[in-house]
């Protein structure tokens, strides 16, 4: 079992759907991270929350939506999204304290159809 | 200029050869530095961190130039597991209220039999 947990780990939605990504971490961390990985990019970094508090959003469109309603839990809300959003999302978390890493869940594989 | 700069590869190399990966990094208030692994369609996993006086962990050794804002790092007798993407990641803090924790775009390590 993994310290960070994402479900579900595939999901393929059309364009005019809502579905939500659930992340939870059982490390107890205080930062929780989204981040984009389309095929042959880097890692993208989409948003950040320490405490509860989302202190980045990297440029986001207003289609993925974050939420963190505790220190453990973190979604990202999707809807109306578009075919380029297709990729893996990964969630993180790590001790928002210099030096610390990152522990990454599996990741949710995204197809927008 | 990419945050975070590495080669992206592939490096195909044979078995028991020495490898190293560098990168560099734009901000020179970044504060801790990483390496990851990512194998295929999995999540990154810390391979280690990267200190000043450099660290070494078994075949693998990673130095930091914070002068340069050059890190690198050196596997030597190279397996054929260790055939992986290798990311470069830096850490930046902003007065302890936010954590970004920003990746290279990864080099692709192939170990020939």
């Amino acid at each position: 079992e993994t310290g960070v947990t994402q479900t579900p780990r595939h999901l393929v939605m059309g364009m005019t759907n809502k579905k939500s990504l659930k992340c939870e971490q059982h490390l107890g961390h205080n930062a929780m991270y989204w981040y984009k990985q389309s095929a042959k990019k880097p890692l993208e970094l989409m948003f950040v929350y320490n405490f509860k508090e989302q202190t980045e959003n990297n440029s986001v469109p207003s289609r993925f939506s974050p939420e963190c309603p505790n220190s453990s839990h973190l979604f990202l809300h999707l809807h109306t999204l578009q075919p380029e959003d297709s990729a893996l999302y990964l969630c993180a978390s790590s001790q928002g304290v210099r030096g610390a890493e990152a522990f990454f869940g599996q990741g949710t594989r995204l197809t927008v159809v | 200029r990419k945050e975070v700069e590495q080669d992206p590869g592939p490096f195909n190399v044979p078995e028991g050869a020495t490898v190293a990966f560098n990168c560099t990094y734009s901000n020179s208030a970044s504060q801790s530095f990483f390496w990851y692994r990512q194998d295929c369609r999995k999540e990154p996993k810390l391979l280690m961190s990267v200190y000043s006086s450099g660290n070494e962990d078994g075949r693998f050794t990673a130095q930091l130039n914070r002068a340069s804002q050059y890190i690198s790092l050196l596997i030597r007798d190279s397996k054929l597991s260790d055939s992986a993407t290798y990311l470069c990641v830096v850490k930046e803090l902003d007065g302890g209220a936010t954590n970004k924790l920003i990746f290279g775009t990864g080099t692709l390590l192939a170990v020939q039999p």
